[in-house]
């Protein structure tokens, strides 16, 4: 079955605390995104991947950090992360641009 | 600012009902995608309209594009209480055309 997967589904962390939120794809696409989800805010693109290693800053790149060392896995990292990034994070991808995405079931991340 | 903004913010229908939802944008588009999101969970591609194609039709989805006025329309003809969702439109900019940028979503809620 043609899936996008995320891992976990919901984390409660702390303020400063590292973690990576998983995305991996099962239909050998090249592009990969990573939105965050806010109420009022709709969906804002944070990072994408055209392929492997080859990344680049949506409109709200600030406080992650991502990585795309094989084509099917591209995870996000947040460093240090602020209560502001509580959120529900989706990851998608699509055969080549950002065209007919296929959407992770979503992250719902809090940050206390 | 968003570049994709949706009128109405929500919407009530009875079922069998059509339901109409507007999409606005501000700079010129490669494309033009329709999304749907049942809450909560990951979004769903419904249609692709790009920006020389002026009407496409899925089923019972219907998308106009006017590039001359920068809006796009959804109509869902004969709803049904499965087409209770949120629905986003998503633009594929020319400039800077790797990235996905979403509207804040219209609220439809098909009544029994």
């Amino acid at each position: 079955e043609a899936q996008v997967t995320q891992n976990p589904r919901y984390l409660i962390t702390v303020t400063g605390k590292k973690l990576t939120v998983t995305c991996s794809q099962n239909m050998n696409h090249e592009y990969m995104s990573w939105y965050r989800q806010d109420p009022g805010l709709g969906l804002r693109q944070i990072y994408y991947s055209m392929n492997v290693e080859v990344t680049d800053k949506g409109d709200v790149p600030e406080g992650y950090k991502v990585s795309r060392k094989e084509k099917r896995n591209f995870p996000l990292i947040l460093e240090s992360p602020s209560p502001n990034q509580t959120s529900l994070y989706f990851c998608a991808s699509s055969q080549r641009g950002p065209y007919e995405q296929y959407f992770g079931p979503g992250t719902r991340l809090t940050v206390t | 600012s968003q570049q994709g903004e949706e009128d109405p913010q929500a919407l009530s229908i009875q079922e069998g009902e059509n339901a109409t939802m507007n999409c606005s944008y501000k700079t010129s588009i490669n494309n033009l995608q329709w999304y749907r999101q049942n809450s909560g969970r990951g979004l769903v591609h419904l249609i692709l309209i790009r920006s020389n194609e002026r009407e496409k039709h899925s089923g019972r989805l219907r998308v106009t594009l006017d590039t001359s006025k920068k809006s796009s329309s959804l109509l869902i003809t004969a709803s049904r209480a499965a087409d209770t969702a949120s629905y986003f439109c998503a633009t594929a900019l020319i400039q800077g055309a790797q990235k996905l940028v979403f509207g804040q979503g219209t609220r439809l809620t098909i009544n029994p």
